[in-house]
C-alpha cells in the first residue's frame, strides 16, 4: 500500500518560531510537492522537487523554503512563522513523466498549523 | 499561474438528487484529474481524463473533459451520504507532473 507520511497532523506554533515539517514517502517517487490549503483557494503549490538537493519554487513561496536531503524525505520550513501562514499543509509524491500528458499525485494526510 | 475556476463552491443536497460540478479555465491542460478529499485526510485520485471530449464513468460518478480541453464536469447521479467530501479537479501541464488546482466544491450529502 503506497504511502506519505507527515510528521504532525496539528501542531501549535508562535509568531516568529521556526516550524519545520517533514514528509515522508515510501514509493521511491522522484517528485515531491508541499502545499498548502486555504478554504476556496484550493491547494497551492509552496516548493516541488524533482530529485535529492533539486528544488524549485512553486506559486507561493515567500516565507518558506525546503530540503530535500534524500529521496524519500521532503522538508517545508518557516523560518519565522507568521499568523498569516496558519493553514493546512499538504505533501504529495509522484514518480516523473517524461513522455506522458497525465501523472498522478499521493497526498500525505496533512498537518494543520496553527501560529498564533 | 493557470487558474481553475470551480462551481459551485458549495452544495447540501437530500440522498438521491442528482448533481453537477463544472471546472473551467481559459488554458488549455494535457490532463484533467479529479480528487476526492475526506476531513482529515489528504485528496485521493478519483479519475483522469486526458483527451478532449472523454467521458469516464466511475459507478455513479460521469466525468467529462470538454472538447478544447479547458473545462471539466463531474456528474453525480442519485448522490449517497457517502459521496460527502471535498472535490478538486485539478489540471496537468509539464507533462502532468505539475497540477493546477480549482478551488474545490464541498459536497453534503443529508440522509
Amino acid at each position: 500500500d503506497v504511502k506519505v507520511t507527515q510528521s504532525s497532523r496539528y501542531l501549535v506554533k508562535r509568531t516568529g518560531e521556526k516550524v519545520f515539517l517533514e514528509c515522508v514517502q515510501d514509493m521511491d517517487h522522484e517528485n515531491m510537492f508541499w502545499y498548502r490549503q486555504d478554504p476556496g483557494l484550493g491547494l497551492r503549490l509552496i516548493y516541488f522537487s524533482y530529485d535529492v538537493k533539486m528544488k524549485e519554487k512553486g506559486d507561493i513561496p515567500e516565507g518558506y523554503s525546503v530540503s530535500r536531503e534524500k529521496k524519500e524525505r521532503f522538508s517545508l520550513i518557516l523560518e519565522s512563522a507568521s499568523t498569516n501562514q496558519t493553514s493546512m499543509y499538504l505533501c504529495a509524491s509522484s514518480f516523473i513523466r517524461l513522455q506522458s500528458s497525465y501523472n498522478e499525485q499521493f497526498f500525505g494526510p496533512g498537518t494543520r498549523l496553527t501560529v498564533l | 499561474t493557470q487558474l481553475l475556476e470551480q462551481s459551485p463552491q458549495f452544495l447540501s443536497i437530500q440522498e438521491g438528487e442528482n448533481l453537477t460540478v463544472y471546472c473551467n479555465s481559459s488554458s488549455v491542460f494535457s490532463s484533467l484529474q479529479w480528487y476526492r478529499q475526506e476531513p482529515g485526510e489528504g485528496p485521493v485520485l478519483l479519475v483522469t481524463v486526458v483527451t478532449g471530449g472523454e467521458v469516464k464513468k466511475l459507478k455513479r460518478l460521469t466525468f467529462q473533459f470538454g472538447d478544447a480541453r479547458k473545462d471539466s464536469s463531474l456528474h453525480i447521479t442519485a448522490a449517497q451520504p457517502g459521496d460527502t467530501g471535498l472535490y478538486l479537479c485539478a489540471g496537468g501541464y509539464n507533462a502532468g507532473n505539475m497540477l493546477t488546482f480549482g478551488g474545490g466544491t464541498r459536497l453534503m450529502v443529508k440522509p
